[in-house]
């Protein structure tokens, strides 16, 4: 099984501060997913293939990385994106999630 | 617009057994993997299981073999996961989702239904 360790679990940011959530695979993955999950909230799909943006999300974001190091990156905080922000692999069975990260409005 | 209404949570004793069902909309639904994903209180997410799009494959996580089944009927555009031996464990909020082109992400979810295992 390939477990996902995220990072930071909680931190809290500024608006108009940049953003940096990592995310490490156990093993090497073929592509990072990403979701956001407000409080009370289904999750929603909000970073595909490590970097491609679902529909309806601001062009803020942006996801990168390769093999065993991804990241999801906010160019500048708005109050919207607090939330939880989960990373999720699906190149090998079982599928697996990430812990998450808490991200807070300072 | 892709919708996904999950119904039959509930209480339910340890040892016993749920089905779940999820009604899907607003795409062509045989032509999508699908799956559920659960989230127990104030925890995170974790796979539930993975149907293909005619129903002859299956996959679950150890934590589900052999207790949980999947099932489709696509004449119906529905979801299904028929829950065996309940645990407490099990207690969640389940998610039915449509999976993306290539499998591998949950491109949509439902609005989840509360399974709750409780003597």
């Amino acid at each position: 099984e390939i477990v996902l360790t995220q990072s930071p679990t909680t931190m809290a940011a500024s608006p108009g501060e940049k953003v940096t959530l990592t995310c490490r695979a156990s093993s090497s993955v073929s592509y990072m997913h990403w979701y956001q999950q407000r409080s009370g909230t289904s999750p929603k799909l909000w970073i595909y293939e490590t970097s491609k943006l679902a529909s309806g999300v601001p062009n803020r974001f942006s996801g990168s990385g390769s093999g065993t190091s991804y990241s999801l990156t906010i160019n500048s905080m708005e109050t919207e994106d607090a939330a939880t922000y989960y990373c999720q692999q699906g190149s090998s069975y079982p599928y697996t999630f990430g812990a998450g990260t808490k991200l807070e409005l300072k | 617009e892709v919708q996904l209404v999950e119904s039959g949570g509930g209480l339910v004793q340890p040892g016993r057994s749920l089905k779940l069902s999820c009604a899907a909309s607003g795409f062509t639904f045989s032509n999508y993997y699908m799956a559920w994903v659960r989230q127990a209180p104030k925890k995170g997410l974790e796979w539930v299981a993975t149907i293909s799009t005619s129903g002859s494959r299956t996959y679950y996580p150890d934590s589900v073999k052999g207790r949980f089944t999947i099932s489709r009927d696509n004449a119906k555009s529905s979801l299904y996961l028929q829950m065996n031996s309940l645990k407490s464990e099990d207690t969640a909020t389940y998610y039915c989702a449509r999976l993306g082109y290539a499998h591998g992400w949950f491109a949509y979810w439902g609005q989840g239904t509360l399974v709750t295992v409780s003597s």
